[in-house]
């Protein structure tokens, strides 16, 4: 069973700090790795996606991704209280086009 | 923008009912996923579709079945509606590794 783990929090920062996601995945073989945003009620919403070891920005938003150690990350600058939702860590154990394993998410709350 | 869009955002039916979830997709994509979602569980895989006709089964296929007719419609069939699967409903279409998702049928079997 392909397994992705994330922490399901809550996390809470304040606002205008750097928020860390986590999340682990168990198929050595995933091929590329995504970060979803889901607010209350509402259905998920890509914020990024990598593909290559290393990081890679996208405005306030930083995905790290170590493929040694199985292990995937999303830092959030300058946390706004707009912010807080769940993150779903989403994996793609079989490379182009296939079929998505998504993390349980991690709640998200920035406080003001 | 890639549009999903799933026929109803809230559903509520009777134990033993039939019930019928459309899913379409307007970007010509291949790949077509329902999935349920509750809480504590996160997202789990019902089936998944490659091409038009082609079916495979997920994480907890066990009291649904799908059907792809057209490339841009994914239809979830609950064969015989059961209150454990009360759940939100989230479609999802991909292309190149992407999944964009339709905006979710909360069903709840009473």
């Amino acid at each position: 069973q392909k397994e992705v783990e994330q922490n399901s929090g809550p996390l809470s920062v304040p606002e205008g700090a750097i928020a860390s996601l986590n999340c682990t995945y168990s198929d050595r073989g995933s091929q590329s790795f995504f970060w979803y945003r889901q607010y209350s009620g509402k259905s998920p919403e890509l914020i990024m996606f990598i593909y290559s070891n290393g990081d890679k920005e996208d405005g306030r938003f930083t995905a790290q991704l170590n493929k040694a150690s199985q292990y995937v990350s999303l830092l959030i600058r300058d946390s706004q209280p707009s912010d807080s939702a769940t993150y779903l860590c989403a994996v793609n154990p079989w490379g182009y086009g296939q079929n998505f394993v998504f993390g349980p998410g991690t709640r998200l709350s920035v406080l003001p | 923008d890639v549009k999903v869009t799933q026929s109803s955002r809230y559903l509520v039916k009777r134990t033993g009912e039939k019930v019928f979830l459309e899913c379409v997709q307007d970007m010509d994509h291949e790949n077509m996923f329902w999935y349920r979602q509750d809480p504590g569980l996160g997202l789990r895989l019902i089936y998944f579709s490659y091409d038009v006709k082609m079916k495979e089964k997920g994480d907890i296929p066990e009291g649904y079945s799908v059907s792809r007719e057209k490339k841009e419609r994914f239809s979830l069939i609950l064969e015989s509606a059961s209150t454990n699967q009360t759940s939100m409903y989230l479609c999802a279409s991909s292309f190149n590794s992407e999944a964009f998702f339709g905006q979710g049928t909360r069903l709840t079997v009473v």
